[in-house]
């Protein structure tokens, strides 16, 4: 069956522009979780999803970042005014359910590029 | 502050080695501890998980060695082979919920050399 597919693979910007990345989940899985992979580093979990309810935002690095989902479906990652900091993989994760023993299967990633 | 120590951040193994990549953790509310695999330009990809209620698992090659009491965690692999030249990383999630996400080391660059 399908994976996570995550869009566009690859994104190159100039600094101060707006982004968004998608991701879209296996079928059925009800949590969804969105990661940052700095050059060499290990991932930085950002935020969760149960559904499409976020309980917690406090992991995204700052105010410019935003997420939504719609329902248990597609979810989107927003970077707005963008800085040469935020040049990393975005990977997206989803499970059947958000609880701590249930598998993430990983998406490929958008590679972003700040120029 | 790095909730989850991983060792050593590269590791060259001749081919039939048995490479061993340690990780240590402090927060003691984890409680499931998976090992991932990551290629070039992939994704992680799960590859086996722990519980703290044993102390050893194996599947297939992998092996986890979980010692609760010192808060480490190790992957072994059996047999290795040049195609699991990869990125390994091992990660800890929290009782109750995945809402805090999992917390990564900061991964061991592996090759095995033919």
């Amino acid at each position: 069956g399908a994976g996570v597919s995550q869009s566009p693979s690859n994104k190159v910007t100039e600094k101060g522009k707006d982004v968004e990345l998608r991701c879209d989940p296996i079928s059925g899985h009800t949590a969804l979780y969105w990661y940052r992979q700095r050059l060499g580093q290990g991932l930085e979990f950002l935020i969760y999803f149960q559904g499409n309810s976020a309980p917690d935002k406090s992991g995204l690095p700052s105010d410019r970042f935003s997420a939504e989902r719609t329902g248990e479906s597609v979810s989107t990652l927003t970077i707005q005014r963008t800085q040469q900091e935020d040049s990393a993989v975005y990977l997206c994760a989803s499970s059947l359910w958000g609880i701590s023993n249930q598998p993430q299967h990983f998406g490929d990633g958008t590679r972003l590029s700040i120029l | 502050q790095q909730q989850v120590k991983q060792s050593p951040q590269s590791l060259i193994v001749q081919k039939g080695g048995i490479p061993i990549i340690n990780c240590a953790y402090e927060n003691t509310a984890f409680d499931y501890f998976p090992w991932y695999q990551q290629f070039p330009g992939k994704g992680p990809a799960l590859l086996i998980a722990i519980r703290p209620d044993v102390s050893e698992k194996k599947e297939g090659r992998f092996t986890i060695s979980f010692n609760k009491s010192a808060k480490q965690f190790s992957l072994h692999i059996m047999d290795s082979q040049p195609g699991d030249s990869a990125t390994y990383f091992c990660a800890a999630s929290k009782m109750g919920g995945g809402a805090d996400g999992l917390t990564f080391g900061k991964g061991t660059h592996l090759i095995i050399q033919p």
